[in-house]
């Protein structure tokens, strides 16, 4: 069976400093993966999704970036926080090949920018 | 016009009810609707997908959709405290490429002794 990991789990961080978020993803091949943010009471938006290695897209204009190194790893990363990129940030893969399938969550990465 | 409205709620029944979520959608050639749970602190949890007007049951998970109207609904019978939660609704984006879902922000459900 498909298992998706997200650590860490929490972080605290302050303003300015890097971030880098990881997520993989076991039992599939060449998954479509995505990063959303939710911040508090909010809906979930899209950051960044990828049909494949090293290829990225953005959703919204912003001081993040997301790299895919491997087929089944993705990665969410910053060069200076900001204190709006507080939030719970959550990776999500589905099928790749067809638009009718859902997507799957990892457990999430709670950031605190102080 | 929201992409995905829901009522944020909260909405509440007692414990052995009918709870009722709805949600509209705007685009009109959408095709594949989901329902995930989201309990507080932890990430969404998909528990039903439609693809087909009518009716589609998971135990006690009912969802109903209707293209015609853009609304798709999901009833949970036979409540339980442990249902309370948010719930999402979310819709397939046709344009852009990919596989890609627009959620709306979700409706707080309330399940009372």
């Amino acid at each position: 069976s498909q298992t998706i990991h997200q650590w860490p789990a929490t972080l605290v961080q302050p303003v300015g400093s890097p971030l880098s978020l990881e997520c993989t993803v076991e039992g599939t091949s060449n998954p479509n993966l995505y990063w959303y943010r939710q911040a508090a009471g909010r809906g979930l938006q899209l950051l960044f999704y990828s049909i494949g290695i090293d290829q990225i897209s953005s959703e919204v204009p912003q001081n993040l970036s997301a790299s895919r190194p491997q087929d089944r790893q993705f990665i969410l990363s910053s060069k200076k926080l900001l204190l709006s990129d507080s939030g719970f940030y959550l990776c999500a893969w589905s099928t790749s090949g067809t638009v009718d399938q859902p997507q799957h969550f990892g457990d999430g990465t709670r950031l605190s920018i102080l | 016009q929201k992409e995905v409205e829901q009522n944020s709620g909260p909405l509440s029944v007692p414990e052995g009810a009918i709870a009722s979520l709805n949600c509209t959608y705007s685009d009109r050639v959408s095709q594949s609707f989901f329902w995930y749970r989201q309990y507080s602190g932890k990430s969404p949890e998909l528990i039903m997908s439609i693809y087909s007007n009518g009716d589609k049951e998971d135990g006690r998970f009912t969802a109903q959709l209707n293209k015609a109207s853009q609304y798709v609904s999901l009833l949970i019978r036979d409540s339980q405290p442990s249902d309370s939660a948010t719930y999402l609704c979310a819709v397939n984006r046709v344009t852009g490429g990919g596989n890609k879902l627009t959620f709306g922000t979700g409706t707080q459900l309330k399940v009372e002794l």
